[in-house]
C-alpha cells in the first residue's frame, strides 16, 4: 500500500487476555517502530527494527510487551497479561532507515483494555 | 539520554495572529530535529525538520522553525493562522547511532475566527 496500515484500528480486551497488533510498512522501508501514545501525551518509545532484528527494545516497559518482525516487513506487537494501563494508542512508523530521515506514521491502533 | 520539552500544552489563538509554540531540547549528541502535526482524526505527519545546513527551515503551508544550539531550542512560528492550522503539534529529536525519534508532550493549537 501507499502508507503505513495497522490493524485493527481499535481493540477492547479484557483484563488479563493476550493481544497482537499489527503494523504494515512501507515497501522497501527497512526501520520499523513502535510508539505508545497515551491521553494528554506525546508519542512514547518502545521497539525500534533495522530489517528483521530489533536495534533498540529500551523502551518496552516489562516483559509483557514483545514485538517481531521476521521477515523484515510486517511486524506484531504482541502483549500479554493486559492490564487497564495498557490502554492507548499503539502507533508504528516506518522509514527508509537513514539517520534524519522522514518517519512515516500509520493511524494507529487503539486498544481498551477493560 | 535525549529529552524534548514542548511548554505550552495549549495554545489558543485567533484567526491571522502570529503564533509561536516552542520547543527546547536536551542532547548530549548531534541532533535532527523534527515538527510532527496531528489534525484532529488523523495520524502524524511531518510538517519540517532540521539536519543540518541552514538553520531556519520552512514547510509549505508557512511554517517555519529556527535551530538555535546555543539555546537547544527548535521553535515553531507562523506569522498568520488560519482556521485549518487547528491540530496537535508534536517536536521531536533524534540523534547518535539510532534512529528513533523522542517526542515531547505536544501542544494543542487552537485557532479561532
Amino acid at each position: 500500500g501507499a502508507g503505513v496500515s495497522q490493524t485493527p484500528s481499535n481493540k477492547v480486551t479484557e483484563k488479563g487476555k493476550y493481544v497482537e497488533l499489527r503494523c504494515d510498512p512501507i515497501s522497501g522501508h527497512t526501520a520499523l517502530y513502535w510508539y505508545r501514545q497515551s491521553l494528554g501525551q506525546g508519542p512514547e518509545f518502545l521497539i525500534y527494527f533495522q530489517g528483521t532484528g530489533a536495534a533498540d527494545d529500551s523502551g518496552l516497559p516489562n516483559d509483557r510487551f514483545f514485538a517481531v518482525r521476521p521477515e523484515g516487513s510486517v511486524s506484531t506487537l504482541k502483549i500479554q497479561r493486559t492490564e487497564r494501563g495498557d490502554s492507548a494508542v499503539y502507533l508504528c512508523a516506518s522509514s527508509p532507515g537513514l539517520l534524519g530521515t522522514e518517519a512515516f506514521f500509520g493511524q494507529g491502533t487503539r486498544l481498551t483494555v477493560v | 539520554a535525549q529529552s524534548v520539552t514542548q511548554l505550552d500544552s495549549q495554545v489558543p489563538v485567533f484567526e491571522e495572529a502570529p503564533v509561536e509554540l516552542r520547543c527546547n531540547y536536551s542532547s548530549s549528541v548531534s541532533v535532527y530535529l523534527f515538527w510532527y502535526v496531528q489534525y484532529p482524526n488523523q495520524g502524524l505527519q511531518l510538517l519540517l525538520k532540521y539536519l543540518s545546513g541552514s538553520t531556519l527551515v520552512e514547510s509549505i503551508n508557512g511554517f517555519e522553525a529556527e535551530f538555535n544550539k546555543s539555546q537547544t531550542s527548535f521553535h515553531l512560528r507562523k506569522p498568520s493562522v488560519h482556521i485549518s492550522d487547528t491540530a496537535e503539534y508534536f517536536c521531536a529529536v533524534s540523534g547518535g547511532s539510532q534512529g528513533n525519534l523522542i517526542f515531547g508532550k505536544g501542544t494543542k493549537l487552537s485557532v479561532k475566527p
